[in-house]
């Protein structure tokens, strides 16, 4: 695609269900992290993976959060049981030469 | 501890005013330096990037600047438009975020 594409746009869950946050990067960047933004803060590093290296797993809140990427494409991040503090827009970006390019984010209400 | 600091956290100008944006880092090792825009409900948008050597990038009516010796960066925006209202955000590196400046254009 001509972007980084995230699903879903808007996700709505109960306290203690788990959820799955998708996104497509960029067809060719090796480079993808996700990033938690939580209203009225900064951008908050998650997970970070680089081809077939190991991921950066340094930034994840807690052991509810996992993430994979398969094929070296597709990434998911996934967040056990969820908490009303995880509450947030999860972005996603795709990186080539150093250029960052973000996806238009899911938004995860726990209520 | 690799942090970066922006400043003002928030800014008000009239449409066609210029403004600067400040950011500080203490990030080592320094790889590079990004400012991106953000407008509300959207993801953020590369506006500049600079590596180590380069101490001034321009994108339009966007001029960044790197002091690598003081770790200063700034984001000066000419000519400020209405479109311009969103949050700028410095980032160093891959992983360590400025919390952003707001900036609203007033007509």
């Amino acid at each position: 695609g001509a972007g980084v594409s995230q699903s879903p746009s808007n996700k709505v869950t109960e306290k203690g269900k788990d959820v799955e946050l998708r996104c497509d990067p960029i067809s060719g960047h090796t480079a993808l992290y996700w990033y938690r933004q939580s209203l009225g803060q900064g951008l908050e590093f998650l997970i970070y993976f680089q081809g077939n290296s190991a991921p950066d797993k340094s930034g994840l809140p807690s052991d509810r959060f996992s993430a994979e990427r398969t094929g070296g494409s597709v990434s998911t991040l996934t967040i056990q049981r969820t908490q009303q503090e995880d509450s947030a827009v999860y972005l996603c970006a795709s990186v080539y030469r150093g250029a960052a390019f973000f996806g238009q984010g899911t938004r995860l209400t726990v209520v | 501890k690799n942090q970066v600091e922006q400043s003002p956290q928030s800014l008000i100008i009239l449409e066609g005013k210029n403004c600067t944006l400040q950011c500080n880092y203490t990030v080592s090792p320094f790889s590079n330096l990004r400012w991106y825009k953000q407008d509300t409900g959207r993801g953020p948008v590369s506006l500049t990037i600079m590596t180590f050597s380069e101490n001034t990038k321009s994108n339009g009516r966007y001029t960044a600047t790197l002091d690598a010796d003081t770790k200063q960066s700034s984001l000066h925006i000419t000519a400020s438009q209405l479109s311009d209202s969103a949050s700028y955000i410095c980032v160093v590196g891959e992983s360590t975020f400025g919390d952003g400046t707001t900036l609203t254009v007033k007509p």
